[in-house]
């Protein structure tokens, strides 16, 4: 799978769009640009996917770079409730049965 | 409602002791999975599940061992040859061949060793 670059940490204010950032430079023509969040002391939830259109669900939208070596999530708007760690996965589907999760990016909303 | 359990929520242990964290799934999924997270850390495998009876050590499974004999169960046993055992502990599941979308995660169970 190919290897994903977020910023550590982001902070948003609340009722503000969120915009967390991704780099996936590596990334090959079938794989997929997932992203996941986890809230403190609980487990990842599967918040949005692409291969290379912008895709938007309750939860979010997904933009893709053309080139399709980055990619942004956007929460529209932004509640207290939205603080968390959001990890960028780029995975192929016959990648077997694992997900590989780096550090992410800790997004703080504040009041 | 159908979902991933674990148990306990916390635990505590004294260094030395071996120690048993509890997954148990109703959703049917065939492949399990066990997780570490430390403090400001993602997440890295300790091992995996695809069958029942058959399980594969993941990037950390030194100090742990597993056992899959039933489909709804992949409990994670935390042994004393684990240098650093306190951490946040993650099972989830997916069915065979899972689209990246298509994992459940457990609420976790924080270990703290005293």
């Amino acid at each position: 799978d190919a290897k994903t670059t977020q910023p550590p940490s982001m902070d948003c204010a609340e009722g503000r769009a969120a915009n967390l950032p991704c780099n996936h430079s590596t990334i090959s023509g079938n794989e997929y640009v997932y992203w996941y969040r986890q809230i403190h002391s609980q487990g990842p939830q599967y918040i949005i996917h692409g291969l290379k259109n912008n895709e938007t669900n309750e939860m979010a939208s997904l933009i893709i770079t053309e080139d399709r070596k980055s990619s942004t999530l956007i929460l529209p708007h932004a509640t207290l409730r939205d603080t968390a760690v959001y990890y960028c996965i780029v995975r192929s589907d016959n990648a077997g049965n694992m997900l590989t999760f780096g550090g992410g990016t800790r997004l703080m909303v504040k009041p | 409602d159908g979902g991933i359990t674990q148990s306990p929520k916390y635990l505590f242990r004294k260094e030395g002791q071996n120690v048993t964290l509890s997954c148990e799934q109703n959703l049917n999924h065939d492949a399990m999975y066990w997780y570490r997270q430390d403090p400001g850390q993602g997440l890295r495998l300790i091992y995996y599940s695809q069958i029942v009876n058959d399980f594969q050590k993941g990037d950390i499974a030194e100090g742990y061992s597993v056992s899959r004999e039933k489909k709804e169960s992949f409990p994670l046993t935390v042994t004393s040859a684990q240098k650093n055992p306190t951490a946040f502990y993650l099972c989830a599941s997916s069915s065979q061949g899972a689209r990246g979308y298509g994992y459940t995660f457990g609420s976790g169970t924080r270990l703290t060793v005293v």
